[in-house]
């Protein structure tokens, strides 16, 4: 079962866009959603990363939006650049399960110049 | 700060053999020490949970016979993947966690292991 659902797959934003990407969870202990970009052949990077006790959190060009109502949570690129393609991958975690994580199914984002 | 090394980055061995790969964390002690397999174009599948000083703790479906971790150190962490088949083919990745109590975890590079 995925605890973590990711979309889109994959997304084609023009260069100086706003790239979202969604990601929704089930499992009301997740108290910790962060974002990872990975480059092919390389280890995921954190990227930026929030707690449910606030709505959004903002990085340079990079913002996730949380809404714990729904169980959602996105993140925003602004402004995105070619240097942003890459796949993100979003996942949760929870201190009563030993803050491992779950993550999402990936998007790979490409930013056309 | 944070930095987590993996080493070889990348291996082919033949079918049979074993293979070791080693997790480093380079500028802080890991008291925790994860593993994942990455199949091409998908998401990260953790494989075991390892703390130092005891042994590891493996997600259902994953032999831990076959992939032996260690976590002799604050520092270092070894996945063995013990006689090797092509399926095991994979990049293999493992993330570091300061202390029990934190969220944050630092990846290393990978290793792309490769089974002929």
């Amino acid at each position: 079962q995925q605890q973590v659902k990711q979309s889109p797959q994959s997304l084609i934003v023009q260069k100086g866009g706003i790239s979202i990407i969604n990601c929704a969870y089930e499992n009301t202990a997740f108290d910790y959603f962060p974002w990872y970009q990975q480059f092919p052949g390389k280890g995921p990077a954190l990227l930026i990363a929030i707690r449910p006790d606030v709505s959004e959190k903002k990085e340079g060009r990079f913002t996730i939006s949380f809404n714990k109502s729904a169980k959602q949570f996105s993140l925003h690129i602004m402004d995105s650049q070619p240097g942003d393609s890459a796949t993100y991958f979003c996942a949760a975690s929870s201190s009563l399960t030993g803050n491992q994580f779950y993550f999402g199914t990936g998007t790979s984002l490409t930013v056309i110049p | 700060g944070a930095v987590v090394s993996q080493h070889p980055s990348w291996v082919i061995c033949k079918s049979g053999t074993s293979v070791k790969i080693e997790c480093r964390s380079l500028d802080f002690q890991a008291t925790t020490m994860f593993w994942y397999r990455q199949f091409p174009k998908q998401s990260l599948m953790l494989m075991a949970t390892s703390n130092e000083g005891s042994k590891a703790t493996y997600e259902q479906g994953v032999e831990k016979d076959k992939f032996l971790i260690n976590h002799a150190s604050l520092t270092l962490s070894t996945l063995t993947v013990t006689s090797a088949h092509p399926e095991d083919s994979s990049f293999y990745i493992c993330s570091a966690r300061v202390s029990a109590g934190t969220y944050e975890q630092y990846f290393g590079p990978g290793t792309r292991l490769t089974v002929t």
